[in-house]
């Protein structure tokens, strides 16, 4: 079936520095990905959508500046937490469509992000 | 907007006992609804989905699911659950004209099962 990886699973950084998440497609092209976060004890909340060749549509709420999404390619779209801070710590998912196949929409394993 | 609204945020059963796990939603169009699981330390991962046809859905281990529209409910059942079964599940809507894949979840439930 279709695989996504996410890569790191988890990763701990300084408040001010920038963390690059990224999120991979292994066995099919995926146009469109989306970034999710899930807050200890709660569901996911979407953050934005990742359209490959242009740019990312964001939820309300979300900081385009902060949370910087590049698709630069058909199996690949990265997540940076820019200028990270403690309240930036979270659980942040990936997915992405599969045009064809019977899922049809897979997520990522996750990273664990801990800004310190 | 989307919304979606699972009743119980904890739930606890004895093994071989039956579940049912409630998701209302709320949206004015075509809907897509999905349940997803997610075992401890593990990313989710698809139960079952609904996109048209037989409102009961039957997906993977035992689990299904009834769609029904006019209650605008999508809720999840297995007959008799086992240990392994403890997990967090969510349901997710995602509007028929909507990009696929852009989702609303539920707030999750936690289910424990008990020997």
């Amino acid at each position: 079936g279709a695989v996504v990886s996410q890569h790191p699973s988890r990763v701990i950084c300084k408040s001010g520095t920038s963390v690059k998440i990224e999120c991979r497609s292994l066995d099919f092209q995926a146009t469109t990905m989306f970034w999710y976060r899930q807050f200890p004890k709660k569901s996911l909340m979407l953050m934005a959508t990742s359209n490959e060749g242009s740019k990312a549509t964001y939820e309300q709420g979300v900081e385009k500046d902060k949370f910087l999404i590049n698709h630069a390619s058909l199996t690949l779209s990265t997540l940076t937490v820019t200028s990270a801070h403690p309240e930036d710590s979270s659980f942040y998912i990936c997915s992405a469509r599969d045009q064809g196949g019977a899922s049809g929409y897979t997520f990522g394993s996750g990273t664990r992000l801990t800004v310190v | 907007a989307q919304s979606v609204s699972q009743h119980n945020h904890h739930v606890i059963l004895s093994e071989a006992a039956s579940l049912e796990l409630g998701c209302n939603y709320s949206y004015g169009g075509t809907v897509n609804l999905f349940w997803y699981v997610q075992y401890p330390g593990q990313h989710l991962q698809l139960l079952l989905k609904y996109f048209s046809g037989d409102p009961l859905v039957k997906g993977i281990k035992g689990f299904e699911a009834e769609f029904i529209k006019s209650k605008f409910s999508f809720n999840l059942r297995k007959p008799s659950v086992h240990w392994s079964d403890a997990a967090e599940y969510f349901c997710a809507v995602g509007a028929a004209t909507d990009s696929w894949g852009k989702f609303q979840f539920g707030a999750g439930t936690q289910v424990v099962v008990t020997p």
